[in-house]
């Protein structure tokens, strides 16, 4: 069955603290994946997303994921966090159906 | 820009009430998808459709219905609505092997 996990659901930093946050995925066959932002109080926003290619990916506000397959694996980093980066992150995963499955979540605080 | 737009931001109903939730997309959008967004459980996704007057079950589709009789709107039914299903609804659309649009939620509490 298709699925995604998250390892961490909650992790708290300092300021200026790199941060990497899990994510694997079961899928047979093709999959893309996600990392999804949710401010508190927000919709849900995209940050990155890997179909092919270059398996590291850059996203906005400073976010990268590298897709490791023999791992299935596709972790969040970024190398510097700041407050403002307080929110929940989404992985998610979608196969050749385009169902897209989401993980538990991470609910991530940065403490100033 | 992509508009994936739910009728309503917050709604309370009573037990046992029929409720109708309603998702309109702007982008003719081939999939159209309904989830709930409970804390500490994700997204889980309820039903998905890939086209008009298709409808697939998602993970957790018990105590709901959807209806896709034209391609844009994708509504979600919950047949006799009960305190559990309190809950976030969002609504997605996408392309076939495309990117994601998402409402804005609607928050339903049942009581």
């Amino acid at each position: 069955a298709q699925s995604v996990s998250q390892h961490n659901h909650h992790v708290i930093l300092s300021e200026a603290a790199s941060l990497e946050l899990g994510c694997n995925y079961s899928y047979g066959g093709t999959v893309n994946l996600f990392w999804y932002v949710q401010y508190p109080g927000q919709h849900l926003q995209l940050l990155l997303k890997y179909f092919s290619g270059d398996p590291l990916v850059k996203g906005i506000k400073g976010f990268e994921a590298e897709f490791i397959k023999s791992k299935f694996s596709f972790n969040l980093r970024k190398p510097s966090v700041q407050w403002s980066d307080t929110a929940e992150y989404f992985c998610a995963g979608s196969g050749n159906t385009g169902k897209l499955i989401f993980g538990q979540g991470t609910t991530l605080q940065v403490k100033p | 820009d992509v508009k994936v737009t739910q009728s309503s931001r917050y709604l309370v109903k009573r037990t046992g009430e029929k409720v109708f939730l309603e998702c309109v997309q702007d982008m003719d959008h081939e999939n159209m998808f309904w989830y709930r967004q409970d804390p500490g459980l994700g997204l889980r996704l309820i039903y998905f459709s890939y086209d008009v007057k298709m409808k697939e079950k998602g993970d957790i589709p018990e105590g709901y219905s959807v209806s896709r009789e034209k391609k844009e709107r994708f509504s979600l039914i919950l047949e006799s609505a009960s305190t559990n299903q309190t809950s976030m609804y969002l609504c997605a659309s996408s392309l076939r092997g495309g990117g994601y649009t998402f409402g804005s939620g609607t928050r339903l509490t049942v009581v």
